[in-house]
């Protein structure tokens, strides 16, 4: 089976510029997250969607960090405006149960 | 905030010997996970184990869970090179939510 998709892998944008990022989760997968892993930590969660409502946005910076889930399967995250801490591995992952998330390769980004 | 917290945060072995990362967490949880992060990709799930359970199997790994010490630990026998990543413990709650820890680096060297 086809894993998580993302997209573009890496990204490097100035400060105070706009990113957005691209996930598309395996098939059936209901539930579907985006977390920000910064070098050196542990993935933190930033949204849980399951379908395309949101169950837990409540570590999501809303001040300039915005993600939609349209149709219950792709997904985007938007970075606007980017700031210098913003830089980190966004990771989306999939999933259908309480148990297991897949994981996708992430998207490095590099604000400068 | 992270729930888990591994220990120790760097482990470096030779190739053959068995190494082992410890976690605990804070908080009363379903199940604890443990995930493996090649360096530069995603995370790949390891294993699972449910809060009722207290120690499973999966090929060269084995995992405990102390509830009681809100405590676990991760051992890989018979190590590979190919083992080296990060290793993250992971805490699952009822609302297919997961927080993980910071992560044990493990080098081995062939």
């Amino acid at each position: 089976e086809a894993g998580v998709a993302q997209s573009p892998r890496y990204k490097i944008i100035e400060k105070r510029q706009s990113v957005a990022f691209w996930c598309n989760p395996i098939s059936g997968h209901a539930t579907l997250y985006w977390y920000q892993q910064i070098l050196g930590q542990g993935p933190k969660l930033l949204i849980q969607f399951q379908n395309n409502g949101v169950v837990d946005d409540s570590q999501l910076p809303k001040d300039r960090f915005s993600a939609e889930r349209l149709k219950g399967v792709d997904s985007t995250l938007k970075i606007q405006p980017a700031k210098l801490e913003d830089s980190a591995v966004y990771l989306c992952a999939s999933g259908y149960s309480a148990d297991t998330q897949y994981f996708g390769p992430g998207t490095r980004l590099t604000v400068l | 905030s992270q729930q888990g917290e591994e220990d120790p945060q760097a482990l470096s072995i030779q190739e053959g010997e068995n190494a082992t990362m410890n976690c605990s967490y804070k908080t009363s949880i379903n199940n604890l996970q443990w995930y493996r992060q090649n360096s530069g990709r995603g995370l790949v799930h390891l294993i699972l184990i449910r809060s009722n359970e207290r120690e499973k199997h999966s090929g060269r790994l084995r995992v405990t869970l102390d509830t009681s010490k809100k405590s676990s630990s991760l051992l890989i026998t018979a190590s590979r090179a190919a083992d080296t990543a990060s290793y993250f413990c992971a805490t699952g709650g009822s609302n297919y939510k997961l927080t993980f820890g910071k992560g044990t680096l493990l080098t081995v060297n062939p």
